[in-house]
């Protein structure tokens, strides 16, 4: 699977779009961007995922650049209950998911 | 109730004690997964299943052993618990692997 890189944590004021990007340089043409979150203290979460095309669920967005190289996930409107590690992972889909360190979102009032 | 559920949600356990966590699904989904985590390793597969009576290894399976007779349950036994196994455990649920995996809860396993 992909490598992926990921800020180590972010700030963002609550009602504002918390955006999160992702570099994966290495994706492969089978590969698909998910992403999943983890509130303190309870199992991850998932979110959304996608393999080129822009998509959008009741949680989030995701966008893909044209090349792939890179994604950002986009919390249209942050709440403090969005405040968690998020995750966002490359794999095929014959593929289990391994979890790197992610992104620390902190949502403040 | 629907969903994936964990028990118990604590346990404290002696060194080399065996010890057996639980994971129920109420989806019939063929997929399911055991992962700990830790700090400074983040979330790590233990072993998967991909059907009743098939299960394989993950990136850590030393020191467990699964089973899956029915598809519903995935329980996770630590024959000789070590202070090393000492972590939080997450099992989840998938229809197949490139469907997003549904977690439980979690156990919170302290061998002392």
């Amino acid at each position: 699977d992909a490598k992926t890189t990921q800020p180590t944590s972010m700030d963002c004021a609550e009602g504002r779009a918390a955006n999160l990007p992702c570099n994966h340089s290495t994706i492969s043409g089978n590969e698909y961007v998910y992403w999943y979150r983890q509130i303190h203290s309870q199992g991850p979460q998932y979110i959304i995922h996608g393999l080129k095309n822009n998509e959008t669920n009741e949680m989030a967005s995701l966008i893909i650049t044209e090349d792939r190289k890179s994604s950002t996930l986009i919390l249209p409107h942050a709440t403090l209950r969005d405040t968690a590690v998020y995750y966002c992972i490359v794999r095929a889909g014959y593929s289990t998911l391994t979890f790197g360190k992610g992104t620390m979102l902190l949502v403040s009032p | 109730d629907a969903g994936i559920t964990q028990s118990p949600r604590y346990k404290i356990t002696e060194t080399g004690r065996q010890v057996t966590l639980m994971c129920h699904q109420t989806w019939s989904h063929s997929y399911m997964f055991w992962y700990r985590q830790d700090l400074g390793h983040g979330l790590r597969l233990i072993y998967y299943s991909a059907a009743a009576d098939i299960t394989d290894k993950g990136e850590v399976p030393d020191g467990y052993v699964v089973s899956r007779s029915k598809t519903e349950n995935f329980p996770l036994t630590l024959e000789s618990a070590t202070r090393s196994q000492t972590s939080v455990y997450f099992c989840a649920s998938s229809e197949s692997l490139g469907h997003g995996y549904t977690f439980g809860s979690g156990t919170r396993l302290t061998v002392v």
